[in-house]
Order: structure tokens, then sequence, then C-alpha cells
């Protein structure tokens, strides 16, 4: 079973607009938490914003914030005032277990590639 | 700015040789992590290491292994270059100690084998 689950292959957007980007995760492991990544064409994975299992709040970093519903294990990332600059692949990973002395080890979804229309 | 610097960008290898991916992180990170992630794909994990011990590894056979050093600079070493070994090969780091909430990676090291 798929245990990160990213449903768009891929979405056009106005520029300006908000966007959400969906990802459902599946996990048994009580204690977990949620990466969001972007990844332009040059390659590097660019960490946007973490969402832990125990956080309260939904997190947010800038115009980057986590939509956090535990309990249909959904983590979805929305950008507002999207941008052309926003371009991009992005991925939503997760990781299981958040000892200080455990597996780092992220699981990825397949991706969502956002194009930002002027 | 990750501090994370891989080496090199990019390269072409033939098939039956081997190659050696560098990473460097930055200081006090002592967990580094090695990704393969193949065009169109999500990353998929090959191996962690901490304080220079592998301690995870993913579905990958032993062709594929790693150093960790005590300057916070890592290898990834493969074998027996497979055409399918064509990927973008990733390190992550982060400091366990403080918190593992923040992952970073570098930008990647592109292999084409021929």
């Amino acid at each position: 079973a798929q245990k990160i689950t990213q449903t768009q292959p891929g979405m056009f957007v106005q520029e300006k607009e908000a966007v959400t980007l969906d990802c459902t995760y599946d996990t048994s492991d009580p204690s977990y938490g949620l990466f969001w990544y972007k990844q332009p064409s040059s390659g590097e994975m660019i960490f946007l914003i973490y969402q832990g299992s125990y956080d309260q709040q939904n997190a947010t970093e800038g115009r980057y914030s986590l939509n956090f519903q535990k309990a249909r294990k959904s983590a979805n990332l929305v950008i507002s005032a999207s941008q052309l600059g926003d371009s991009a692949m992005y991925f939503c990973a997760m990781r299981e277990g958040l000892g200080v002395d455990s597996n780092y080890q992220l699981i990825w979804g397949a991706g969502t590639k956002l194009i930002i229309k002027p | 700015e990750t501090g994370v610097t891989q080496s090199p960008t990019h390269l072409i290898k033939t098939r039956g040789q081997q190659v050696t991916l560098r990473c460097s992180s930055q200081s006090g990170h002592n967990t580094v992590s090695w990704y393969q992630q193949a065009l169109g794909q999500g990353p998929q994990f090959i191996f962690q290491y901490y304080r220079e011990e592998e301690n995870g590894r993913g579905n990958f056979p032993p062709r594929f292994s790693g150093l960790q050093f005590p300057n916070y600079s890592s290898e990834l070493n493969v074998n027996a270059l497979e055409l399918d070994d064509s990927a973008l090969y990733l390190c992550a780091s982060t400091q366990t100690e403080f918190s593992g909430n923040t992952i970073y990676f570098g930008e990647g090291s592109w292999l084409t084998v021929v």
C-alpha cells in the first residue's frame, strides 16, 4: 500500500491565486513528521515546511501553510498568492518515528507538477 | 542555502564501471541519507549513516555502499553500474540532537549510465 499519495500529477494555476496541493498518508506509528519539498528543474530538493504528528497548530512558513487533518490523514500544502517562480515539482514526504536515534528515512509521494500561468 | 554540497553535479559512466558520489554536510549534521530519484518519480531511500555507522537501508543491492567521515562528509559508491542506475542522486543531512524536523538536501548528482 502507498504510504504517501499525491493524487494530482499536474496543476495549472493563475498567478496570484492560492493553490492547494493534496497529500494523504498512511501510517500506524503515532509519532511521525510530514514534510513538503519543492524541486525545480535543476534538481535541488528545497525544504518548505514541516508538521509533526503531535503539533497542535498547523505549520506556516511565509506564503506556505500546511492544512493538517490528522483524523483524515491528510497534509495538504497551501501556497498563497502564487508567483511564477513557484512553478516546480512538489513532493510530500513522511518520516515515521521521531526519536533522536531513529531512522531518518523519508518516504515520498510521486509529486505534483505545478505550473503558474502569467 | 542548505549548507549541503554534492559533487560532481553531472557525470556519465559506462555500464559495468564504478562511481563515487560525494556530499559535504553542515558542521554538526551527524546524520546523512542518500536517495535515488529516477526521472519522473519520487526519491527512493538508499541508506542512512549516523555517526559514521550505517543504521538504515532501503531496498538496494550491496553494490550500493557508503561511508561517512568525521568531518561531516560522506560518499556513495556504486559498483558494476547498470543502465537503470541512471538517476539523480540526492544527499540529505540533519542534526539529530536538536531537531530532525529540518532535513536539508544538496543539489544532487545527475548520473547517466550508457
